[in-house]
């Protein structure tokens, strides 16, 4: 158990449809990482927070988007979904110190089924 | 941009059989680098890390990773498979200074036999 707690496990929705994933980083951890895994594109990484504040962004598309709130919590929200979003939404934490080198701590993840 | 790649996107093995997982990486400034592993239907689990202290890292599992500069590698060992190995390996660098995110392989599929 790393720690990271991601709900829910499983979604089932459809297309155009709206979702919101939630994380609950380690206790103690200021960032928060979102990932996406899917087969023909692998881990790609999204977004992070740090301590609320938005600190890095990947291949996150306009229709998803993020926060960290107060408690250090965060949601990723994706809207107007496509078939293609379908995957595994992991959400991961770290103590988010400056500079590489942290140890990020990865949750089971959010299975998403777009139909 | 940094990256890594990692050569083959499965390998099998024996039961007792060397492991070798292999993992080149890019980078303009000395990078932090790890290994993770993920089992079926579960998230990513560190086995170990490089961050400079020294180039032969153990891991947990019996796996050790060895950081050559010259060759841009960082190899993944372990010396006797066993059937709990199977599993999808994952290499990833870390480079940022304001950002610690990692930037993952596409990953290795390690079978192992009987």
């Amino acid at each position: 158990d790393s720690g990271v707690t991601q709900t829910p496990k499983h979604l089932i929705t459809a297309t155009g449809q709206r979702v919101t994933l939630r994380c609950s980083p380690r206790s103690g951890d200021l960032s928060v990482y979102w990932y996406q895994q899917s087969l023909d594109q692998g881990l790609q990484f999204l977004i992070q927070y740090y301590n609320g504040e938005e600190r890095a962004k990947g291949n996150i598309l306009e229709r998803f988007s993020a926060q960290q709130f107060p408690d250090l919590h965060s949601e990723l929200n994706l809207s107007s979904l496509e078939l293609g979003d379908s995957a595994l939404y992991f959400c991961a934490s770290s103590p988010g110190t400056t500079g590489a080198g942290n140890t990020i701590y990865f949750g089971e993840g959010s299975w998403l089924t777009v139909v | 941009a940094q990256s890594v790649t990692q050569l083959g996107s499965h390998v099998s093995v024996s039961e007792g059989a060397l492991v070798l997982l292999r993992c080149n990486y890019s980078s303009s400034v000395p990078p932090y680098l790890f290994w993770y592993v993920q089992y079926p239907n579960q998230g990513l689990q560190l086995l170990l890390k490089y961050t400079s202290a020294a180039t032969l890292v153990k891991g947990i599992n019996g796996f050790e990773a060895e950081f050559k500069k010259s060759e841009t590698s960082f190899h993944l060992t372990k010396p006797s498979a066993h059937m709990s190995d199977a599993a999808e390996y994952f290499c990833a660098v870390s480079v940022g200074s304001s950002s610690d995110k990692l930037i993952f392989g596409t990953g290795t599929r390690l079978q192992v036999f009987p």
